[in-house]
């Protein structure tokens, strides 16, 4: 069965700071993969996505997130990042051939000081 | 706005009864989906549906059960078979269970077992 790996629990960081988020997940064959987001108080939302060509994806407010198949990672990006990326982010991977079924890692918490 | 409703927003329940937690969409999506969400636990998929009067089983289905008799609606009961009901679940939404279409979210029920 899939799994997904998100290394850092919680990560705070100051203001005007980079961010890399760890993913791994564990299945070798064809994946989709997803970044989701949640915002205090909010719905969860989706930040970006891969699913065929250029490996690194450019996703909603400035995040990024590169595709490395021979480390089955998916680590999500920032340069620089702001006090409103306060939130909890989620990587996520749809996996095997003929499955749809998303399945998420734990989570990482994000605070940014101001 | 089309989007998902769910509610209640919070719902307290004695041991030993069942609860059904609503969820409505309005975005014409096919496929339907139900998640728990726990702390550090990240989102685990309780039950699906692809079209009206299917519906399948996910990762954690014991002790829930669900219908999906209307497109827009999917609710979930969770039953006294449950063992530890309280959690945040989430309900969510596709155009249709393709591996490229990506889930869009409720705000979620907290259930709360007194």
């Amino acid at each position: 069965a899939q799994s997904v790996s998100q290394h850092n629990h919680h990560v705070i960081l100051s203001e005007a700071a980079s961010l890399e988020l760890g993913c791994n997940y564990s299945y070798g064959g064809t994946v989709n993969l997803f970044w989701y987001v949640q915002y205090p108080g909010q719905h969860l939302q989706l930040l970006l996505k891969y699913f065929s060509g250029d490996p690194l994806v450019k996703g909603i407010k400035g995040f990024e997130a590169e595709f490395i198949k021979s480390k089955f990672s998916f680590n999500l990006r920032k340069p620089s990042v702001q006090w409103s990326d306060t939130a909890e982010y989620f990587c996520a991977v749809i996996s095997g051939a003929g499955s749809y079924q998303l399945t998420f890692g734990k989570g990482t918490k994000l605070s940014v000081i101001p | 706005d089309g989007g998902i409703t769910q509610s209640p927003k919070y719902l307290f329940r004695k041991e030993g009864q069942n609860v059904t937690l609503s969820c409505e969409q309005n975005l014409n999506h096919d496929a339907m989906y139900w998640y728990r969400q726990d702390p550090g636990q990240g989102l685990r998929l309780i039950y699906y549906s692809q079209i009206v009067n299917d519906f399948q089983k996910g990762d954690i289905a014991e002790g829930y059960s669900v219908s999906r008799e209307k497109k827009e609606s999917f609710p979930l009961t969770v039953t006294s078979a449950q063992k530890n009901p309280t959690a945040f679940y989430l309900c969510a939404s596709s155009t249709h269970t393709g591996r490229e279409q990506p889930q869009h979210f409720g705000d979620g029920t907290r259930l709360s077992i007194l």
